[in-house]
């Protein structure tokens, strides 16, 4: 595998479900990135992680709750989602927090 | 919170026009990068600038940084139909007193066609 990897690549789930989606970067990077892609808006950045904590929280609401476990790997857990959440979630990791993010191929959300 | 301008909102163009899209805003940034993104992936990085002033290309493309660090416009020569998918700015807005975290404001992107 190289480059940033997210799975799963395409998730339905109800209101009342708890999934996970995951990322995994192969680039050597130590900073890693939540964002939402709605149709129509601008890529809105969720949370930053840069040598596993935290540092960014955009004022997402605590029904996604991100984790890092090492600089390799990030998570994304989801609980009580809403329709509106129904989105392309993507993962992107950078050396240290550099601009230059490099993205993954996202993962599709429908919140049904 | 900041915005950036893209324009156009999207492009129809037969294979070998050049193509010229823009992003703006009332505020100063401190690096403009330019993202493609393909249907079903995710944006992969194509120029980043970081110097007012700064041209760079890369293959048929060719990016700017505005002099007035407000405007960035990206080029592309030649076009061809693999150019089609979704362009995106994005800068970075250097927060007085510290660092910003990486944090990237994105446009809301072109969407470029391209006619065989």
């Amino acid at each position: 595998e190289t480059g940033v990897t997210q799975t799963p690549r395409h998730l339905v789930m109800g209101m009342t479900n708890k999934k996970s989606l995951k990322c995994e970067q192969h680039l050597g990077h130590n900073a890693m990135y939540w964002y939402k892609q709605s149709a129509k808006k601008p890529l809105e950045l969720m949370f930053v992680y840069s040598l596993e904590e935290r540092v960014e929280n955009n004022s997402v609401p605590s029904r996604f709750s991100p984790e890092c476990p090492n600089s390799s790997h990030l998570f994304l857990h989801l609980h009580t989602l809403q329709p509106e959440d129904s989105a392309l979630y993507l993962c992107a990791s950078s050396h240290g927090l550099s601009y230059e993010q490099y993205f993954g191929p996202g993962t599709r959300l429908t919140v049904t | 919170g900041q915005q950036l301008n893209q324009s156009p909102q999207s492009m129809f163009i037969q294979e070998g026009e050049d193509v010229s899209m823009n992003c703006t805003s009332s505020s100063i940034f401190n690096t403009w990068l330019w993202y493609k993104q393909d249907p079903g992936e995710g944006p992969v990085l194509l120029i980043a600038l970081y110097k007012a002033g700064e041209l760079t290309s890369n293959g048929r493309l060719t990016a700017q940084f505005g002099i007035t660090r407000k405007d960035s416009f990206l080029n592309i020569s030649a076009s061809i139909p693999s150019d089609v998918g979704i362009y995106f700015c994005a800068g970075q807005l250097d927060l007085a007193g510290g660092t910003s975290y990486g944090k990237l404001t994105f446009g809301q992107g072109t969407i470029l066609t391209v006619h065989p």
